[in-house]
């Protein structure tokens, strides 16, 4: 069936060093996907989003890289900070409303 | 904080009860949705309202029932719910677009828990 997956499910990293997040899709026909960070307690919060005319969107510290070819999406932060843990999820849908979410990845900053 | 309401933030239900789950938003969004989340796992799509009618019903049981009265505010009614039923419920909005490509906005959610 259709599905948006995750290669990690946790990933640590130093302060101040770069993190990297992928995600996996399997739907050759999603033409949207975005990139949503869920706190503890909270619900998910839009970070980022890129449609399937694009390969690479920046936005403040964050950048998402789509490679339409081998159907792979990867959240890139820079000099992560302790409030950048989260779960980290991505997100696909195909130009109508029905978003389906991946499986997420924890991130966690090391002090 | 969150553009979007849900009330309340924790609910704890027997099985034989009638409850309901609100969620309001001021943003001018025509789209809402009901997502449920279970722990350490991704939101799951339940409904999805368009201009305030249903558009989208994943199969969701029956004891489960949706209602749009505005395009502001969205209920979700709760009926013989079952222990497995447990979850964080998720409600977002988003705005209506050409080609429907637009950011969800999440509230907070309600913790229900169904003894």
């Amino acid at each position: 069936g259709e599905s948006v997956g995750l290669h990690l499910p946790t990933l640590s990293v130093q302060e101040g060093d770069n993190s990297i997040i992928n995600c996996a899709y399997s739907n050759s026909a999603s033409d949207y996907f975005i990139w949503y960070k869920q706190e503890s307690g909270k619900g998910p919060q839009f970070i980022i989003d890129i449609r399937s005319n694009m390969d690479k969107r920046q936005g403040q510290r964050v950048t998402v890289l789509l490679n339409k070819t081998v159907k792979h999406l990867s959240l890139q932060i820079a000099a992560t900070q302790p409030g950048d843990s989260a779960v980290y999820f991505c997100a696909e849908s195909r130009g109508y409303q029905k978003v389906t979410f991946g499986t997420g990845t924890k991130l966690q900053v090391i002090p | 904080d969150t553009e979007v309401t849900q009330t309340p933030k924790h609910l704890v239900m027997g099985m034989t009860n009638k409850k309901s789950l609100k969620c309001e938003q001021h943003m001018g969004h025509r789209a809402m949705y009901w997502y449920k989340q279970k722990a350490k796992k991704p939101p799951e799509l339940m409904f999805v309202y368009s201009y305030e009618k249903l558009s989208i019903n994943e199969s969701v049981p029956s004891r489960f029932s949706p209602e749009c009265p505005n395009s502001s505010l969205l209920n979700l009614h709760l009926h013989a719910l079952q222990p497995e039923d447990s979850a964080l419920y998720l409600c977002a909005s988003s705005p209506l677009g050409e080609d429907y490509n637009s950011p969800l906005h999440f509230g907070n959610g309600t913790r229900l828990t169904v003894t």
